[in-house]
């Protein structure tokens, strides 16, 4: 079945760059998210990729795909205090409809 | 335009209560979709439902019911609560290709 992992945490400098990383495990993957959930609050989508690009960037934020090693990134360039979350990658597939599976999180915090 | 709203934002339970966490959307999407999230678990697919009349299980759809009667409207109903089920459930919406839109779910503890 599929399965989606991610390091549970990272800390890093404000000004600094964030690498969240997330591997795949289903090779029929369509679309690759990337999610915001600050406490207590819900999720928001930040970026997303469709499998058969490479990369993508919006403003501070690149998203890099390794269709070979199944392997998804998300950088965050001039890290700030207001980016301190939990970040998920999530995925959609060949022949699973609309379900999206989820990685655990990656609670990234920015220390000053 | 509200997107998608959950109630209630708070719940406490006794075992063996029933209640209905309601979802609704006003984006006419067709997908809708419930997760649980727990720590550790990332978010957990329950029930989802590709439009109205059509409703289908997800990863741990046990001790949960919904159904889907209009398209705005996607309840989770839990028949005979129990401790496990204390989670924090979130639902989402999709039209077509691109992003889920999610609510900003519902923290429900049975004791």
């Amino acid at each position: 079945g599929e399965d989606v992992e991610q390091s549970l945490f990272l800390s890093v400098r404000e000004g600094d760059s964030s690498v969240i990383n997330c591997t795949y495990t289903d090779s029929s993957s369509t679309y690759l998210y990337w999610y915001k959930q600050e406490p207590g609050a819900g999720l928001q989508l930040l970026t997303y990729i469709f499998s058969n690009m490479d990369m993508k960037q919006d403003q501070r934020l690149t998203v890099l795909l390794n269709k070979k090693d199944k392997h998804l990134s998300l950088r965050i360039a001039d890290t700030q205090t207001g980016d301190s979350a939990i970040y998920f990658c999530a995925e959609t597939f060949t022949g699973g409809g609309n379900k999206l599976t989820f990685g655990t999180g990656t609670q990234l915090k920015v220390e000053l | 335009n509200a997107g998608v709203t959950q109630t209630p934002k708070f719940q406490v339970l006794k075992t063996g209560q029933s209640m209905t966490l309601q979802c609704a959307q006003d984006m006419n999407h067709e997908y809708m979709s419930w997760y649980r999230q727990d720590p550790g678990m990332g978010l957990r697919l329950i029930h989802y439902s590709v439009g109205a009349g059509i409703t289908d299980q997800g990863e741990v759809p046990n001790g949960y019911n919904v159904s889907r009667s209009t398209t705005e409207d996607f309840p989770l109903r839990l028949l005979s609560a129990a401790p496990s089920q204390t989670s924090v459930y979130f639902c989402a919406s999709r039209e077509g290709l691109g992003g889920y839109t999610f609510g900003s779910g519902t923290r429900l503890t049975v004791v």
